[in-house]
C-alpha cells in the first residue's frame, strides 16, 4: 500500500468553477500535510500546508484535513487557466520524511 | 537564499556509464531528500538524510544506486552502471528537521536520459 493516494485524474473544469482534489494517507502518526503544484517541466512548489483538523483558507485555495478519516483535500475556487498543473499531496511521516502522491492533473478550460 | 541547487540540469549518458548527480541544500536545512519522478510511478522517495546521516534508503531501487552526504552543504546520488530504465527526473529537496511544520523545498531537478 502506498503511503499517499490521490485520484490521478485528469480533472477538467471550466474557468471560474471549483476544482476539488482529494488525498488519503496511511500513516496515522502523520502531523503535517502539504499541497504542491507542479507545472510541466518544473519542480514542485508549495501552495498550501495544513496541520490541524478543519479548513484552512488562503486566497482562492482551501485545504481541508480530517485526521480520523486520514483524508486531505484541496479546493480551488474561481479556477483560472493558470491553475492548470499537476497537484501533489504530500504527508510528512513520523520519521520526518515527505511522501508524495502520484499527483492529479488539472486542466482549467477557458 | 539561492534555494536548493542541483547539477547538472540535464544529463545524457550511455548505458553502463557512471552518473553522478549533485545537490546543495538550502543553508541551515538539516534534512535532505532525493526523489525520482516518472510518469508511471510519480515522485518516489529514494533516500533521505538527517544531519548528514542516511536515515532510510529503502527507496533506493537497486545496489547500482548510492548516495552520500559528506557535509551539510553537499550531497551526491550515483548510479553505476546506468541503465535505460533509470531515465527520469531526479529531484533533491531540503527541509528543517526540528520544525515538523516546515515544507520541503525542491531543486530544479536533473533530467537523466540513459541511451
Amino acid at each position: 500500500q502506498k503511503e499517499v493516494e490521490q485520484n490521478s485524474g485528469p480533472l477538467s473544469v471550466p474557468e471560474g468553477a471549483i476544482a476539488s482534489l482529494n488525498c488519503t494517507y496511511s500513516d496515522r502518526g502523520s502531523q503535517s500535510f502539504f499541497w504542491y503544484r507542479q507545472y510541466s517541466g518544473k519542480s514542485p512548489e508549495l501552495i498550501m500546508s495544513i496541520y490541524s483538523n478543519g479548513d484552512k483558507e488562503d486566497g482562492r485555495f482551501t485545504a481541508q484535513l480530517n485526521k480520523a478519516s486520514q483524508y486531505v483535500s484541496l479546493l480551488i475556487r474561481d479556477s483560472q487557466p493558470s491553475d492548470s498543473a499537476t497537484y501533489l499531496c504530500a504527508v510528512r511521516g513520523t520519521g520526518n520524511q515527505f511522501y508524495f502522491g502520484t499527483g492529479t492533473s488539472l486542466t482549467v478550460i477557458p | 537564499d539561492a534555494g536548493v541547487i542541483q547539477s547538472p540540469r540535464h544529463e545524457v549518458t550511455e548505458m553502463g556509464q557512471e552518473v553522478t548527480l549533485r545537490c546543495k541544500p538550502i543553508s541551515g536545512h538539516n534534512s535532505l531528500f532525493w526523489y525520482r519522478q516518472t510518469m508511471m510511478r510519480g515522485l518516489e522517495l529514494l533516500i533521505y538524510f538527517n544531519n548528514n546521516v542516511p536515515i532510510d534508503d529503502s527507496g533506493m531501487p537497486e545496489d547500482r544506486f548510492s548516495a552520500k552526504m559528506p557535509n551539510a552543504s553537499f550531497s551526491t546520488l550515483k548510479i553505476q552502471p546506468s541503465e535505460p530504465r533509470d531515465s527520469a527526473v531526479y529531484f533533491c529537496a531540503s527541509s528543517l528537521r526540528r520544525n515538523p511544520n516546515t515544507e520541503a523545498f525542491f531543486g530544479q531537478g536533473t533530467r537523466l536520459t540513459v541511451v
